[in-house]
């Protein structure tokens, strides 16, 4: 079964704004992680984050975590249009050889 | 490009045949993952090496599923009398500890 659920399902944004993508897990994690798979493609990791830590920067995107409401978001600031993509947000926990559990993903298109 | 890479990148083949998918994951890496991931799903779990043990198989892998990871490098899965429901893509990734986990390109499979 798949743990994580992105919220929302598609998101359609203008060039320049920002997109907000949110993941919901059920259960204790080790760490989050979040990709991107642009169609027909594998997937790019974007960002770890450890469940000791409540927010990470890697150039425009933000990630942050809240383990009491076991739910993280991204953002990507100032969007382009080559950030048009699938995102996916994955989890692991302990005890469980660290394999990634994945929700359905997150179709974004940014509008030139 | 990850450091991950597959072969082949596309397959078709006729339901019934046997089919082999290859994964060189980045050297130092001893841990290795296949995933399967459908049209508008996100990548499902299917087993985990460590090194050149495999240590876990999810109940997604049939008996007609077999994977190997000889001498800990590459690794292989095979499927066996294909059905048109193994029509997916199959990813291969691979970590370090608990580290960032990184996906190859992946191996469409397409199964008529």
């Amino acid at each position: 079964s798949q743990q994580g659920e992105e919220d929302p399902q598609a998101l359609s944004i203008q060039e320049g704004e920002n997109a907000t993508m949110n993941c919901s897990y059920k259960t204790s994690i080790n760490n989050l992680q979040w990709y991107r798979q642009n169609s027909g493609r594998g997937l790019v990791h974007l960002i770890l984050i450890r469940s000791n830590e409540r927010e990470k920067h890697s150039g425009r995107l933000r990630v942050t975590l809240d383990t009491s409401k076991k739910s993280s978001s991204l953002l990507i600031t100032a969007s382009r249009a080559a950030d048009t993509a699938s995102y996916f947000c994955a989890t692991s926990w302990a005890g469980a050889n660290s394999k990634l559990t994945f929700g359905k993903g997150i179709t974004l298109s940014v509008r030139p | 490009d990850t450091g991950v890479s597959q072969d082949p990148r596309h397959k078709i083949t006729k339901r019934g045949q046997n089919v082999t998918f290859r994964c060189d994951p980045i050297s130092e890496h001893n841990r290795l993952y296949w995933y399967r991931q459908t049209l508008g799903q996100g990548p499902e779990f299917l087993t985990y090496f460590q090194n050149e043990a495999q240590l876990e198989k999810s109940r997604l892998l049939s008996d007609r599923f077999s994977a190997e990871r000889p001498k800990g490098s590459f690794s292989t899965l095979e499927i066996q009398r294909t059905e048109q429901g193994d029509s997916a893509m199959y990813l291969c990734a691979s970590r370090l500890g608990d580290n960032e986990q990184f996906f190859g390109p992946g191996t469409r499979l397409t199964v008529l």
